[in-house]
């Protein structure tokens, strides 16, 4: 049984690039959410996808953007990064929402220069 | 004022210590209550749900005091395995989304020393 994958592990991007993420939840699993987690600080709740659509979002800018397949993998995706994103992506599935009993992959470590 | 409040620590304790982590929210709706441990340069994985009436997991017990609004986390003999960040977690319900949102504290880090 496969938990949750993420993509790519590592990345590096220039300042004012675009970058996409993915992410498979665990099986059986409907619900995605998408934490950022700088150097020293707890995972910070940027948006939840559930039925293909965004049902809730955290106090992140709109370049901060989303999308989950009918197959429940979802993709996060940064426009015009800045260098203060760099930060560690972690997605996190549930099934029916946040009850708290998230399981989380081991995230995508972005590096913006 | 934080959502989710933790000391950060480190806490550096030896082996077979007793510690204790507490954790303060500030939004009195909070419903569900957890703790998370995340191991260096890993992911964030459930340690234990915190009920009101408080639970115990082997060596770690949870409470609650939701007159005072915090939770706590007490370790028993302390292990060299135990050494973690210890994340607090809070769910509350929004108004604005009719859905629960889950609240990460920054999490305290945990040593422990032969």
């Amino acid at each position: 049984d496969a938990g949750v994958t993420q993509s790519p592990t590592h990345l590096i991007k220039t300042r004012g690039q675009q970058v996409t993420l993915r992410c498979s939840p665990k099986s059986g699993h409907d619900t995605v959410s998408w934490y950022q987690q700088a150097l020293g600080q707890g995972p910070q709740f940027i948006f939840q996808y559930y039925e293909e659509e965004e049902r809730q979002r955290g106090n992140f800018p709109d370049r901060f953007s989303g999308h989950q397949f009918p197959n429940y993998s979802s993709e996060l995706n940064v426009n015009a990064l800045l260098l203060g994103d760099s930060a560690l992506y972690l997605c996190a599935s549930s099934l029916g929402g946040p009850e708290g009993k998230l399981f989380f992959g081991s995230g995508t470590q972005l590096s913006v220069l | 004022r934080k959502e989710v409040e933790q000391d950060p620590g480190p806490f550096n304790v030896p082996e077979g210590a007793t510690v204790a982590f507490n954790c303060t929210y500030s939004n009195s709706a909070s419903q569900s209550f957890f703790w998370y441990r995340q191991d260096c340069r890993k992911e964030p994985k459930l340690l234990m749900s915190v009920y009101s009436s408080g639970n115990e997991d082997g060596r770690f017990t949870a409470q609650l005091n939701r007159a005072s609004q915090y939770i706590s986390l007490l370790i028993r003999d302390s292990k060299l395995s135990d050494s973690a960040t210890y994340l607090c977690v809070v769910s509350a319900f929004r108004r604005d989304t009719g859905r629960r949102a889950l609240t990460f504290g920054s999490g305290t880090r945990l040593q422990v020393q032969p």
